[in-house]
């Protein structure tokens, strides 16, 4: 089992719409994780983190966190052609303090 | 503007040369990584650093890949000798006092 797993996609969704993308984790003492936005051919750039259950809001981006069953989501509201990009999960390390990094989810907004 | 920088941007070598990247990190940040990207592999953690202090070198392949940190405003990571298969995008990301860590732009290596 792979300490952080995303489905790859490509998930492919109307401009406009709501685009949802999932992340599970093995480590369940993990305390910290992150959403990396990724464009080709670009860094990854920080777009939200979370440490506590629940939601979190900035903008169009929503992070849920449920530790209990060690899931992780970005919502992305009101999608745009721009955030077609590759969508990273970050889980810190509950042994090490080390970010793992998921694979990634492709999303294409479609306008 | 505080970011992280990087150079070279783009590299291209051939097998048996000697490779440095160096970053600089954003000023007051005490946490340097050095990651490599691939498409078969994502993003993999090969060293990283705190206070200038190596902490964990443990994704380094030892016998060819060294990082450093010379002083708190340049890390440095290099490759010699160089192979094919170090072909990669290697970012640097730099971490202040939370779990965040800002990544610079890379630098796209290729080894003929």
């Amino acid at each position: 089992q792979k300490e952080v797993e995303q489905n790859s996609g490509p998930l492919s969704v109307p401009e406009g719409a709501i685009a949802s993308l999932n992340c599970t984790y093995s480590d369940r003492g993990s305390q910290s994780f992150f959403w990396y936005r990724q464009y080709s051919g670009k860094s990854p750039e920080l777009i939200m983190f979370i440490y506590s259950n629940g939601d979190k809001e900035d903008g169009r981006f929503t992070a849920q966190l449920n530790k209990a069953s060690q899931y992780v989501s970005l919502l992305i509201r009101d999608s745009q052609p721009s955030d077609s990009a590759t969508y990273l999960c970050a889980v810190t390390s509950s042994n090490t303090g080390k970010l793992i990094f998921g694979q990634g989810t492709t999303l294409q907004v479609k306008p | 503007d505080a970011r992280v920088t990087q150079t070279p941007r783009d590299k291209v070598t051939e097998m048996g040369q000697e490779v440095t990247m160096r970053c600089q990190p954003i000023l007051g940040h005490n946490t340097v990584f050095w990651y490599r990207q691939t498409m078969m592999q994502g993003l993999e953690l090969l060293a990283y650093f705190r206070n200038r202090a190596p902490l964990d070198d443990s994704g380094m392949p030892k016998d060819r890949f060294s990082a450093e940190m010379p002083d708190a405003t340049l890390a440095t990571l290099k490759i010699q000798p160089s192979e094919p298969r170090d072909s990669a995008v290697y970012f640097c990301a730099s971490g202040g006092p939370t779990d965040t860590q800002y990544f610079g732009p890379g630098t796209r290596l290729t080894v003929l």
